[in-house]
């Protein structure tokens, strides 16, 4: 069983939608969560950090994370066809531990 | 603020050569991460420099080697590649000590003919 597991998709869904992307863990000990983008042939980029449990909201995107369920969601509002790619979850136990990636999913949003 | 910028873009090269991939990080980070992206695969981790030691390495083979600079700027060398290598390379920086989050640049894709 990998420590985390993430869909890998894809998932198409209509221009203005609400998109929830999620990934699971297995290690209780994991406190910060990151989710990234990744368009065609780019680098992953940043779009939440937060540590242990709870809300983050970031203009149309809100990242949840649930350490009871080991379970953490990215939700994307009012969706648009540039938010078609690739989201990959990670996390770790903090400093000086390696992080743990997901397979990433594929989403796309279609016009 | 530049982001983290990593050279070539595209790098061909032949079953038995080598490969040098280089990578500058985001200013004042210490901390430099190599990873490997195979086609439609997820990242696998390679290596994670700090202040110019190896703090951790993924399950690579040896002939996936590295080293940081004083100036924080880092080299990934492949030696006698192979076919599997081709791939996406990508390297990424934080503050240091593996503090996060990681900052991505856009990779450098190593094709093996």
């Amino acid at each position: 069983q990998k420590e985390v597991e993430q869909d890998p998709g894809p998932l198409s869904v209509p221009e203005g939608a609400i998109v929830s992307l999620n990934c699971t863990y297995s290690n209780s000990a994991f406190q910060y969560f990151m989710w990234y983008r990744q368009y065609s042939r780019k680098g992953p980029e940043l779009l939440m950090y937060t540590y242990s449990s709870g809300n983050k909201e970031d203009g149309r995107f809100t990242a949840q994370v649930d350490k009871s369920s080991k379970y953490i969601s990215l939700f994307i509002r009012d969706s648009q066809p540039s938010d078609s790619a690739t989201y990959l979850c990670a996390m770790n136990q903090g400093s000086n531990y390696q992080l743990i990636w997901g397979a990433g999913t594929k989403l796309i949003i279609k016009p | 603020e530049a982001g983290v910028t990593q050279s070539p873009t595209h790098l061909i090269k032949t079953r038995g050569q080598q490969a040098t991939l280089r990578c500058s990080p985001i200013s004042g980070h210490t901390s430099v991460y190599w990873y490997q992206q195979a086609l439609g695969l997820g990242l696998q981790f390679l290596l994670w420099y700090d202040e110019g030691e190896e703090r951790n390495r993924g399950n690579f083979p040896p002939r996936f080697s590295g080293r940081q600079f004083p100036n924080y700027s880092s080299e990934l060398n492949v030696n006698a590649l192979e076919l599997e290598d081709s791939a996406l390379y990508l390297c990424a920086s934080s503050l240091g000590l593996g503090q996060q989050p990681q900052h991505f640049g856009d990779g450098t894709r190593l094709s093996i003919l």
